[in-house]
């Protein structure tokens, strides 16, 4: 079984924090993505990676960077935290590039920001 | 671009009732479609998908889907629900490259 994991299930920084969401997994997959989600917004995509530091900007990239120095690692960072980024942050890989391989999702981070 | 709307926010049944769950997709090109489940306080886990092999998609828990092109839709069902199929349930449409793009997703209840 593919196994993505996240390195914290809640977190709670202050505004203008610095901000790093970890995400791993175990089979060797190419893609990883990291998707904010919002109550009737669906799952947004900030940023996803094809490679290893390999980067392309999703629909709401504004407010975060990412990290992929190795393949199996995805991090997620907020440079400087703000209340509207106050949300459940979820990542997931792909096997390869392609419109038929599904996606697998790690369980998410709450992140709150005060 | 391609967009996926899923009707209905919430939608509550009563136990052994039919769960319709429905999406309608915009694609320029043939879609790939997906069904994924939430449970609170989870991660989203895949039902189905449909890639163009068959119309109907059988997926987990008793899960199915079916592909209409001439309606554009791909709607989510199920003969009778089950207790444990509250969650929030989520369509998809994949690009060319594999992103997702999802609908706002649907709360289901279901009353004893």
């Amino acid at each position: 079984d593919v196994k993505v994991t996240q390195s914290s299930r809640y977190l709670v920084k202050r505004t203008g924090e610095k901000v790093f969401l970890e995400c791993v997994q175990d089979m060797d997959h190419e893609n990883m993505f990291w998707y904010r989600q919002d109550p009737g917004l669906g799952l947004r995509l900030i940023y996803f990676s094809y490679d290893v530091k390999m980067k392309e900007k999703g629909d709401i990239p504004e407010g975060y960077s990412v990290s992929r120095e190795k393949k199996e690692r995805f991090s997620l960072i907020l440079e400087s935290a703000s209340t509207n980024q106050t949300s459940m942050y979820l990542c997931a890989s792909s096997l390869e590039s392609g419109a038929a391989y599904e996606q697998y999702f790690g369980p998410g981070t709450r992140l709150t920001v005060t | 671009a391609q967009s996926v709307t899923q009707l209905g926010s919430h939608v509550s049944v009563s136990e052994g009732a039919l769960v319709l769950l429905r999406c309608n997709y915009s694609s320029s090109v043939p879609p790939y479609l997906f069904w994924y489940v939430q449970y609170p306080n989870q991660g989203l886990q895949l039902l189905l998908k449909y890639t163009s092999a068959a119309t109907l998609v059988k997926g987990i828990n008793g899960f199915e889907a079916e592909f209409k092109k001439s309606e554009t839709s791909f709607h989510l069902t199920k003969p009778s629900a089950h207790m444990s199929d509250a969650a929030e349930y989520f369509c998809a449409v994949s690009d060319l490259r594999g992103k997702l793009i999802f609908g706002q997703g649907t709360e289901l209840s279901v009353k004893p």
